[in-house]
């Protein structure tokens, strides 16, 4: 069974800084694809970054430059690096496994909030 | 970016009603259309990919289809598990993004 465990969110003041972490299990971690997506209080879903099985990342750009995605294929954990937060950055972080681009599975969330 | 735009907003519909949700897209994405499903405090769960593909494990009164630019999600009888939010996503090109997405209420 595929298992995706958020953790690291929490309170951050404006302009600080945050790393988000995503344990997998139940399937091949080094062979998928993962994504970062969040979801902002009361609001819709919003791609933020993904990266390949090979390494290669893209963001969403309201994050470029920002926010820094990785993965760690010896400990299955993919990261999210946050800087330079802002009240635009509050939301619940979901991490997911990408199948052939879509995201089949997700885990429960990890919410951050930015407020001082 | 490419812009998803669903419609409805929101549906108020009973059980046993078909239900159909449009996407567009701002541009071609051929079939990299997925469908999403998300109850409150949940997160989303795949339905479709691949615009038609159905993901496993879901029933099959839920379909999809379209390709290019218009896309639909119908669920034939709708259930009561199916009061929910759904979304389109576009994976054809980053940014991915997703439509704002359709609320599913009871009447």
């Amino acid at each position: 069974e595929v298992q995706l465990l958020e953790s690291g969110g929490g309170l951050v003041q404006p302009g600080g800084s945050l790393r988000l972490s995503c344990a997998a299990s139940g399937f091949t971690f080094s062979n998928h694809g993962m994504s970062w997506v969040r979801q902002a209080p009361g609001k819709g879903l919003e791609w933020v970054s993904t990266i390949t099985s090979g390494g290669s990342t893209s963001y969403a750009d309201s994050m470029k430059g920002r926010f820094t995605i990785s993965r760690d294929n010896s400990k299955n954990t993919l990261y999210v690096q946050m800087n330079s937060l802002g009240a635009e950055d509050t939301a619940v972080y979901y991490c997911a496994k990408d199948v052939q681009g879509a995201c089949d599975s997700w885990g429960q969330g990890t919410l951050v909030t930015i407020s001082s | 970016a490419i812009r998803m735009t669903q419609s409805p907003s929101s549906f108020s519909g009973s059980t046993g009603d078909r239900v159909t949700i449009t996407c567009r897209a701002s541009q071609g994405i051929s079939s990299y259309l997925a469908w999403y499903q998300q109850k409150p405090g949940k997160a989303p769960k795949l339905l479709i990919y691949g615009a038609s593909t159905l993901q496993s494990g879901v029933p099959s009164r839920f379909s999809g289809s379209g390709s290019g630019t218009d896309f639909t999600l119908t669920i034939s009888c709708l259930q009561s598990e199916d009061f929910a939010t759904y979304y389109c996503q576009q994976y054809y090109s980053y940014p991915r993004t997703f439509g704002q997405g359709t609320k599913v209420e009871i009447k």
